[in-house]
């Protein structure tokens, strides 16, 4: 499986919006609603905050947003703030039942 | 709270063999599908296996299928990973996660280095 696309990084001043894109093909994120992303700090496990496409796990900030168009999901995180620095994450669950990861989006908070 | 306890990783020569083992609590484990992740040293996520309640339903990624199995003890809320003919790039922190279609819970990982 090919890995899903993500842009290396983006950057954002705090209390700015910035949205990351995870593109996929219409076997995995065009064919289900099973898009989620993970939070990862540097050293840290990573940690769930958006599944199927665009809810939020309990304790997870309003700030974090999913969604998806044809098969590009994207996660936008609103008035950015310093601890949301970290690694971001995309994956979907796939036609062959199996998962694939994007590559991974660096957040860098300017 | 949810823990999930991996260990096992260790330093092994290519071709080697490694056991790991996750340790569930605080969630009743068998009613839970689980999954292994692993993560290259600088590199992204990269999901490696999934395993259904009752062991019945197995899927792996190419790049392991026919090294690796995955297998779980619902008695003893333990998952396992069993790593054969050990490649250079499995050199990973496996992490084991719980969920179906998505990870809710993540443990911290073990380290697995393989190397002569």
């Amino acid at each position: 499986q090919s890995a899903l696309t993500q842009p290396g990084s983006v950057s954002g001043s705090p209390g700015q919006s910035i949205t990351i894109s995870c593109t996929g093909t219409s076997s995995d994120v065009g064919g289900y609603n099973f898009v989620s992303w993970y939070q990862q700090h540097p050293g840290r496990a990573p940690k769930l905050i958006i599944y199927d496409v665009s809810d939020r796990p309990s304790g997870i900030s309003y700030r974090f947003s999913g969604s998806k168009s044809g098969n590009t999901a994207s996660l936008t995180i609103s008035g950015l703030q310093a601890e949301d620095e970290a690694d971001y994450y995309c994956t979907s669950y796939t036609s062959s039942s199996t998962w694939v990861f994007g590559g991974g989006t660096k957040v860098t908070v300017l | 709270e949810v823990q999930l306890v991996e260990s096992g990783g260790a330093l092994v020569q290519p071709g080697g063999s490694l056991r790991l083992s996750c340790a569930a609590s605080a969630f009743t484990f068998s009613s839970y599908t689980m999954h292994w992740v692993r993560q290259a040293p600088g590199k992204g996520l990269e999901w490696v296996s999934y395993i259904n309640t009752i062991g019945t339903n197995i899927f792996y990624a190419d790049s392991v299928k026919g090294r690796f199995t995955i297998s779980r003890d619902n008695a003893k809320n333990s998952l396992f990973l069993q790593i054969n003919s050990l490649r250079d790039d499995d050199t990973a922190v496996y992490y084991c996660a719980r969920g179906l279609k998505s990870f809710d819970y993540w443990g911290q990982g073990t380290l697995v280095t393989v190397s002569a």
